[in-house]
């Protein structure tokens, strides 16, 4: 079954600090690995896109990793900020038959506090 | 550009009766989707639509019906609202399915 496992759950950091949140998949056949933001209330956001050849990607503070042979990724927060609060969701997206499909995580909620 | 937008933003159902979701998109992508979002859980898949005229039934589509009858807009149907169609409802769209989904701000639905 293809399954997308984040952790942690939730994470708690102070105003500044680095933060790294992980996202484990057994999705098969691979397409492309892709990190949303969302924040409380609003739908998600597309942070970065990784595809089988890419090891990593920045978006400003934000760098995904990407390991296609153990099936994971990472996403490294640099100097956070208040405006970092929101889930953070691993998104992986699979070749079939019938067109790409995609398969959620359940998110990491993370609090950025002063 | 307003991007995906969603109405009603929330809404209050009775067990049994029925409404309808609207989304909108004026970035002219062909792929539309309708997701729920449970705590605990992934967003999942109800039904998409790879083009004007067609629709396509996702992972949860039981309870709910749809219709793309102009290419910016995908509705979302509930006949007979039951508690456990509870959620939180987002409709998203792309240009193709390998492409970034833009998600609308979602519409939160209670069934009493």
């Amino acid at each position: 079954k293809n399954q997308v496992e984040q952790s942690p759950q939730s994470l708690i950091i102070l105003e500044g600090k680095n933060c790294t949140l992980q996202c484990n998949y057994t999705v098969s056949p691979f397409s492309n690995l892709r990190w949303y933001k969302q924040d409380t209330g609003r739908g998600p956001v597309s942070l970065t896109i990784m595809t089988f050849s890419e090891n990593t990607k920045s978006n400003g503070r934000y760098t995904a990793t990407l390991d296609a042979d153990t099936k994971q990724s990472s996403l490294h927060i640099t100097a956070s900020q208040l405006s970092d609060s929101a889930s953070y969701i691993c998104v992986v997206t699979w070749v079939t038959g019938g067109g790409n499909k995609l398969t959620f995580g359940t998110g990491t909620q993370l609090k950025v506090e002063l | 550009n307003a991007g995906v937008t969603q109405t009603p933003k929330f809404r209050v159902l009775k067990t049994g009766q029925s409404m309808t979701l609207l989304c909108a998109q004026d970035m002219n992508h062909e792929y539309m989707y309708w997701y729920r979002q449970d705590p605990g859980m992934g967003l999942r898949l109800i039904h998409y639509s790879v083009g004007e005229g067609t629709t396509a039934k996702g992972e949860v589509p039981d309870g709910y019906n749809v219709s793309r009858l102009k290419k910016q807009n995908f509705l979302l149907g509930l006949e007979s609202a039951a508690p456990s169609q509870t959620s939180v409802y987002f409709c998203a769209s792309n240009r193709g399915s390998y492409n970034e989904q833009f998600f609308g701000p979602g519409t939160r639905l209670t069934v009493l």
